[in-house]
């Protein structure tokens, strides 16, 4: 059982939006920057967005980050066949003295 | 571009003992904090331990703790990770990654750069 609650799936057509959750708590979510990862099957994973609502350098603005409170969505826009992937919300637990993952969601784009 | 390219995974008995190795390039490794994740077979990404460019300010998960020890050697732009008597639930790929910034910084820290990864598999 993760400390921060993603949902285990989730699927969309290509061209369309999909938000992607994550529910955690004061001591994590709450209180400190949460950031998000890509992963495809077989490589590891990429940075996606951080601090937040931060994008790398070469990630397109089609992905963005928001937090309100104890969660943090990731948006991707304009889906395309390529977005099919693992995605994992991240951040400090405070209380825990521990990084925390999310669960990961897996993303379909059909 | 930053690569990131971890070896010494391997078959390893339970108790055992095995060296992970990340050799990176790409920026500068003495400047960098750096960190280890890990993944089981078919589940999810798992913290193990980050620390700070110096090699202080160390943090480990709970699950390894007192088993693993990381370390690193700049001369060498050179990661590593020490497991130490190893348990079933320690298979796994291990990542290697660069953190942000030099001093772990827990409120923003996040996980710039990952490599492929090295797989640990313990079983007799």
């Amino acid at each position: 059982q993760s400390v921060l609650t993603q949902p285990p799936s989730m699927s969309a057509a290509p061209g369309q939006k999909v938000t992607i959750s994550c529910s955690g708590s004061s001591s994590n979510v709450g209180y400190n920057l949460v950031s998000w990862y890509q992963q495809f099957p077989g490589t590891g994973p990429k940075l996606l967005i951080y601090e937040n609502s931060k994008r790398p350098s070469g990630i397109p603005d089609r992905f963005s980050g928001s937090k309100s409170g104890t969660s943090a969505t990731l948006g991707i826009t304009g889906l395309q066949t390529g977005d099919e992937a693992d995605y994992y919300c991240g951040t400090w637990d405070t209380s825990l003295g521990a990084w925390v993952f999310g669960g990961g969601t897996r993303l379909t784009v059909l | 571009e930053v690569q990131l390219l971890e070896s010494g995974g391997n078959l390893v008995q339970p108790g055992g003992s095995l060296r992970l190795t990340c050799v990176a390039s790409g920026f500068s490794f003495s400047n960098s904090a750096m960190g280890w994740v890990r993944q089981a077979p078919g589940k999810g990404l798992e913290w193990v331990s980050v620390f700070s460019a110096g090699g202080g300010n160390v943090h480990y998960a709970d699950s390894v703790q007192g088993r693993f020890t990381i370390s690193r050697d700049n001369s060498q732009n050179t990661l590593y990770l020490q497991l130490n008597n190893v348990r079933d639930e320690d298979t796994a790929v291990y990542y290697c990654t660069k953190a942000r910034g030099m001093v772990v910084l827990t409120a923003r820290l996040h996980f710039e750069s990952w490599g492929q990864g090295t797989l640990v598999i313990v079983s007799s």
